[in-house]
């Protein structure tokens, strides 16, 4: 059974810094691509990153380019986001998922959501 | 980039009733369009890919159709477990839009 555990959420000033983690168990995460996907309260679905098995190619939506990074550990199946300079507007529920095999942000598993609150 | 809308954005319906969300992107995105459904504090449901492609798992009376920049989703027979909040994502790039979701709710 695929499961995707994310972690890491919490409260965090602006301009400061999270990591989150996804446990991904049930299946092959070395060779499966990778996406983060965020919400924020009340609103719609915002696709943030996503990296492929071997992580040689990574993608970021523009709001966080240059500010997140992902990454992944596949000898500990696990994925990562750092996110770096954080703005209230990044305040979310974040998603880790796994993507259909060949694309990179068509999900058909998810994590549970970690909670993100950027605030002073 | 490319936007996604969706109509309409509240649709009230009843249990048995075929239902349709149209999502529409702001150019071509030939067949790479997918129907998520998200219920309240839960995380998203894939349901359909490239267009009208079911995922496995998913009950037959979910359907999806369209090309280009017109694309519906249909539920033939509403069920009380299809109440929720539908949306469409393009994956024509990289740049994987959502639409803004369209909330069905029981009339």
């Amino acid at each position: 059974e695929v499961q995707l555990l994310d972690s890491g959420g919490g409260l965090v000033q602006p301009g400061g810094s999270l990591r989150l983690s996804c446990a991904a168990s049930g299946f092959s995460f070395s060779t499966s691509t990778m996406t983060w996907v965020r919400q924020a309260p009340g609103k719609g679905l915002e696709w943030v990153s996503s990296i492929s098995g071997n992580s040689g190619t990574t993608y970021y939506a523009d709001s966080v380019k240059g500010r997140f990074t992902i990454s992944r550990d596949n000898s500990k199946n696990t994925l990562y986001l750092q996110m770096n300079s954080l703005r209230a507007e990044d305040t979310a529920t974040y998603y880790c998922a796994k993507t259909i095999s060949g694309s990179y942000g068509i999900a058909n598993y998810w994590g549970q959501g970690t909670r993100v609150t950027v605030s002073s | 980039d490319i936007q996604m809308t969706q109509s309409p954005s509240t649709l009230s319906a009843s249990v048995g009733d075929r239902v349709t969300i149209t999502c529409r992107a702001s150019q071509s995105i030939s067949r790479w369009l997918a129907w998520y459904q998200q219920k309240p504090g839960k995380a998203p449901k894939l349901l359909i890919y490239e267009a009208s492609r079911l995922e496995s798992g998913v009950p037959s009376r979910f359907s999806g159709s369209g090309s280009g920049t017109e694309f519906t989703l249909t539920i033939s027979s509403l069920q009380p477990d299809d109440f929720a909040t539908y949306f469409c994502q393009q994956y024509n790039t990289y740049l994987f839009t959502f639409g803004p979701g369209t909330k069905v709710d029981i009339k």
